[in-house]
Parts: C-alpha cells; structure tokens; sequence
C-alpha cells in the first residue's frame, strides 16, 4: 500500500479564514479522494480529485468552499474556505491502491475553527 | 442510491475472545466491494480486511474473518482472540466498481476489555 502524508496534523484557525490542507503519497496513484469526518461522526466524501482537471464534488459539497489542486499524480490539496465552527471535523485524503480496488487512507487532519 | 447500516454503536468484549459486529447494505449494484476500516485513537484509518461482491468465499486475515450473505446483503466481521490494541471504532464501508468511491456506515465502538 502506499504511504500517504498530511500536512497539517492539526490546526485551530479563527472563523473567516481559509486553510489549505495537503496531501503527499510516496508513489503515482491515479485516484485521490478528500473525506470529512465530523465530530463522532463517520467519513464523507467530499470530492475526488481529478489530475489536470476540475475535481468532482459530492452534493452538498461546493468548490468555492472546498476548492481543490491536484498538479501531478502524487500531490493533492484541499482548501476549507471562509471557515466557520461548522467545518470543525477531521480531513482525511486516500488514494486507490494500484491495481486494486482499495483505498488507503492518510493521517487525518484534525481542524478546530473558533 | 447505497446505504450501509451498522447497526451497533457500541461492542464490549473480553481480551481472548471473540466479537462479531454487524453491517447490512443496499444496493443494486452487481460489481462492488465491501471493506472493514479500523480507527483507533489516533485516528489512522487501518484497512483489516477486503471482500469482492462476485467471490463467494469468505475473506480471512489473520484473527479478521467476515461472514458475506449476498442475497441477504449483509457483511460482518468477527475478530478471534480480541486483543487490547483491538480497541478502536469498527467501518463498514461500501465501493461501487465504477466509482471507486467509499461509502461508509456510522460505525461501531469496540472496546477490548483486559
């Protein structure tokens, strides 16, 4: 499986800011994908990430709150826009595995908005 | 649209024993997969064990086995031997072959008692 990081692990940031969250994985994988996961709750897809193109959201989920890069096959990023306590939740990114049907998942990122 | 329904939010078992948590799931689909993440503390998402819609044998790894009844769509997961660093919350998820998007039930909390 593929090692995949985060950066940030945590962060608090203050309501009407934006963070941008990263995600690196140590091999090409064709498939990237951002969940959500709020408090004591379970995962929800936001968007696949799509190199070289637009990503594909979830309803419910828009761009101009959660835009998202993808520039190469091992680098994603997610932004959580004009933040609010709301979006406190655990960001989470995973890829398919290479000729398997599986996802592998990253580290989370824990945000905190006051 | 797919659901997935756990339908037990906590689990407690003794350490050696064995636990079998529950997950039932709807859909049309005929080509999919089915999959049980761990989440400990640290909020990793561990993959513990894989099973594709079209075998009929059920998967095994290691103390991790399922019980698959396709026709009654239904996909549990029995660990043997509960060991303390078993202790963690328990997804059922669901992956459409086409999507390759994860689907995830709300979970279970299981607690290995020493």
């Amino acid at each position: 499986s593929a090692v995949i990081s985060q950066k940030p692990s945590r962060d608090i940031c203050q309501r009407g800011t934006s963070l941008t969250i990263q995600c690196q994985v140590d091999s090409q994988v064709t498939m990237m994908f951002w969940y959500r996961q709020q408090p004591g709750q379970s995962l929800t897809l936001i968007a696949t990430a799509n190199q070289g193109s637009e990503a594909t959201y979830e309803s419910g989920f828009v761009i101009d709150k959660f835009p998202i890069s993808r520039p190469n096959l091992t680098f994603s990023t997610l932004t959580v826009s004009n933040m609010s306590p709301e979006d406190s939740s655990i960001y989470l990114c995973s890829v398919k595995g290479t000729g398997v049907e599986t996802q592998y998942f990253g580290p989370g990122t824990r945000l905190l908005v006051l | 649209a797919q659901t997935v329904t756990q339908s037990q939010p906590e689990m407690s078992v003794q350490e050696a024993e064995t636990v079998t948590l529950s997950c039932t799931y709807d859909t049309s689909e005929s080509n999919y997969y089915l999959f049980w993440y761990k989440q400990p503390p640290s909020r990793q998402m561990i993959l513990v064990i894989r099973q594709e819609a079209y075998k009929q044998q059920n998967a095994t790894e290691n103390r991790f086995s399922v019980n698959f009844q396709k026709a009654a769509k239904s996909f549990s997961l029995k660990i043997s031997d509960s060991q303390l660093g078993d202790t963690a919350m328990y997804f059922c998820a669901f992956m459409v072959d086409s999507s390759y998007k994860l689907i995830f039930g709300s979970g279970t909390r299981l607690l290995v008692r020493p």
